[in-house]
């Protein structure tokens, strides 16, 4: 079974400056997806970004952007110029390619605070 | 805009009773989603639906059912709440596989 690892329970970021969210999985797999999203105090979890396991390149996502490692199994967040409104619970999640309706395996979370 | 709407947003139940959780989503999605969110443990998967009338289990199922008699509707069942119930609940839908996955805004049961 697949699993989704975050190592960093808490982080805290100053506004205006970045800070990255790391994310390893274990898979044997070669086709799948990884997310990253944000649940804010309200709850409402927002999707923040998407990477095809297929595609090289990095996808960004306005200020938002990840680093994916497909040989190291990882798939960090970054996100650039801070802001108030990041402070969120973000989770990073798997989901397998390989087979149709699969659901998506998610990780413990790291709760984002944003100093002032 | 596509709006997953969870009946309740608090709910206080008492031990032993028979608990619904109901979700409602209005873009004719396929796929439906429980979850269960616990502080240190994430997301876990509690039963799933890829169509009307069809569940699939997931990680957690023991004390739960569900039943998905329209395809808007999906029901999360606890046939006798225990306290270890006691948790944050979240719907989601989605169109199919390939598509992003919309989460309603929670359900927070306290089972005293």
């Amino acid at each position: 079974a697949q699993t989704v690892t975050q190592s960093q329970p808490e982080m805290s970021v100053q506004e205006a400056e970045t800070v990255t969210l790391s994310c390893t999985y274990d898979t044997s797999e070669s086709d799948y997806y990884l997310f990253w999203y944000k649940q804010p105090p309200s709850r409402q979890m927002i999707l923040v970004i998407r990477q095809e396991a297929y595609k090289q390149q990095n996808a960004t996502e306005n200020r938002f952007s990840v680093n994916f490692q497909k040989a190291a199994k990882s798939f960090s967040l970054k996100i650039s110029d801070s802001q108030l409104g990041d402070a969120a619970m973000y989770f990073c999640a798997y989901r397998s390619g390989s087979s149709g309706n699969t659901p998506l395996v998610f990780g413990k979370g790291t709760r984002l605070s944003v100093i002032a | 805009d596509v709006k997953v709407t969870q009946s309740s947003r608090y709910l206080v139940k008492r031990t032993g009773e028979k608990v619904f959780l109901e979700c409602v989503q209005d873009m004719d999605h396929e796929n439906m989603f429980w979850y269960r969110q616990d502080p240190g443990l994430g997301l876990r998967l509690i039963y799933f639906s890829y169509d009307v009338k069809m569940k699939e289990k997931g990680d957690i199922p023991e004390g739960y059912s569900v039943s998905r008699e329209k395809k808007e509707r999906f029901s999360l069942i606890l046939e006798s709440a225990s306290t270890n119930q006691t948790s944050m609940y979240l719907c989601a839908s989605r169109t199919d596989y390939n598509s992003p996955l919309h989460f309603g805004n929670g359900t927070r049961l306290t089972v005293t």
